[in-house]
């Protein structure tokens, strides 16, 4: 079966710490992925997407995240955290780019920074 | 330029009621989904909309819920007889689908929240 999974359900950084964000998806065709990340209150926001091309993307707000094929992951990660980056964050996965309501959508992580 | 919003922010509801929520895309997008969202949980898709065509409805949209997007504008999601397992947050989201404009990309709302009580 298609699914997604954030193996961390809650994550604590330090403010200016890197971060690694895991998100391991089971899909039968090449993925169309997704980042998404969503704050106290708000809708959710793409963060970056991977479609095809360069297997390392760059995204919004210093986000960046890295498709691997071979271990099924598209990690999110960003080198330096600040206390704004303190949200829920999505991972989603789809088989194509006009079929958004089959994304598949992970549980999230919740992501705090301690000052 | 406004993103997707959506009303009310909040609605607190005794079983039973009726709820209507409204949704605003982005005025150029072609297609409108709804989403529904519970506490820990990512969001689950519902139903969407290209123009004003209701193109697919998810099998957890029970008969007591129905959405309408007459003139392929705005939208409205309505909840019959609302149960307290309804409490969750509804969110609206809208695409741009073409030839030239496929991101893949959704534009969220801030999502309406319910509650049942």
């Amino acid at each position: 079966a298609q699914s997604v999974t954030q193996p961390d359900i809650h994550i604590t950084v330090s403010e200016g710490a890197s971060l690694e964000l895991r998100c391991n998806y089971s899909y039968g065709a090449t993925p169309y992925l997704f980042w998404y990340v969503q704050s106290p209150g708000q809708g959710l926001q793409l963060l970056l997407k991977y479609f095809s091309g360069d297997t390392l993307v760059q995204g919004i707000k210093g986000f960046e995240a890295e498709f691997k094929r071979s271990q099924s992951s598209f990690n999110l990660r960003k080198p330096s955290v600040h206390w704004s980056d303190a949200a829920e964050y999505f991972c989603a996965v789809g088989h194509n780019a006009g079929n958004n309501r089959k994304l598949i959508w992970g549980l999230g992580t919740s992501l705090a920074v301690n000052p | 330029d406004t993103g997707v919003s959506q009303d009310p922010r909040h609605k607190i509801t005794k079983r039973g009621q009726n709820v209507t929520f409204r949704c605003d895309p982005i005025s150029e997008h072609n297609r409108l989904y709804w989403y529904r969202q519970t506490l820990g949980q990512g969001p689950e898709f519902l139903t969407y909309f290209q123009n004003e065509a209701q193109l697919e409805k998810s099998r957890l949209l029970s008969d007591r819920f129905s959405a309408e997007r007459p003139k392929g504008s705005f939208s409205t999601l309505e909840i019959q007889r609302t149960e307290q397992g309804d409490s969750a947050m509804y969110l609206c989201a809208s695409s741009l689908q073409g030839a030239l404009a496929n991101t893949g990309e959704l534009f969220f709302g801030e999502g309406s929240r319910l509650t049942v009580l």
